[in-house]
């Protein structure tokens, strides 16, 4: 398996304008997770979904962030409108079901907000 | 909310060292405890996981050991080498739910 894959690498936009980060979990894996990295605040869960469904989105900042699982093979994070205090690295991680189960991290998309 | 810390935040040693770093947290109502390790620009990989009925884990030059009611962790690594530079992240699963909750780091340098 290639890993979880995670698109686009880097994203370089402009204050108000729509992103869209794209992730691939691991096949099998039924549990899917949306953390954000920032030197200041270090990883913080944003979202995790089990089944294709949301089951703890509290770690959202806002209303203009979004995440959906349409299948179990793609998801994506949508920051509308986008602020230069959303610049961050964005990971998507995948585990089994079952407790005790290792995280598997993609190798995340590094956003700049202008 | 679960608080996890880890001290020191930076570390550099000689080759060859043996180190150990060092991960609290504040609930001792956890699932398991895992160690992970970032490179930069990269995402992060999983090196050790605790069940939180074990006492510790080890992997190569890797120990990891989990005390629970004192809510301590050490990841110590043998024979340090240049290799081994990276952050090193603990993260701990509470009871009730499936989430981690990540320490901010140790950022390691291995000097040859």
């Amino acid at each position: 398996d290639a890993g979880v894959i995670q698109s686009p690498r880097h994203e370089v936009t402009e204050m108000g304008q729509e992103v869209t980060l794209r992730c691939k979990p691991i096949s099998g894996h039924d549990y899917l997770f949306w953390y954000r990295q920032t030197m200041m605040r270090g990883l913080e869960l944003l979202i995790y979904f089990n089944n294709n469904v949301p089951i703890d989105d509290s770690g959202m900042p806002e209303d203009r962030f979004s995440a959906k699982m349409p299948n179990a093979s793609f998801s994506t994070l949508k920051i509308q409108p986008s602020e230069p205090r959303d610049s961050a690295v964005y990971f998507c991680a995948s585990s089994l079901p079952g407790a005790n189960e290792k995280l598997f991290f993609g190798s995340g998309t590094q956003l700049s907000v202008l | 909310k679960q608080e996890v810390t880890q001290i020191p935040a930076a570390l550099s040693v000689p080759e060859g060292e043996n180190l150990v770093l060092n991960c609290s947290f504040t609930d001792s109502a956890i699932y398991n405890l895992q160690w992970f390790r970032q490179d930069p620009g990269k995402g992060l990989t999983s090196l050790l996981l605790i069940q939180s009925s074990q006492r510790e884990q080890t992997s190569g030059r890797l120990n990891a050991s989990l005390d629970k009611s004192s809510g301590r962790s050490t990841l110590y690594i043998a024979a340090s080498q240049p290799g081994d530079s990276a952050t090193y992240l603990c993260a701990v699963e509470a009871n009730s739910g499936y989430a981690l909750n990540f320490g901010k780091g140790t950022s390691l340098l291995v000097t040859p």
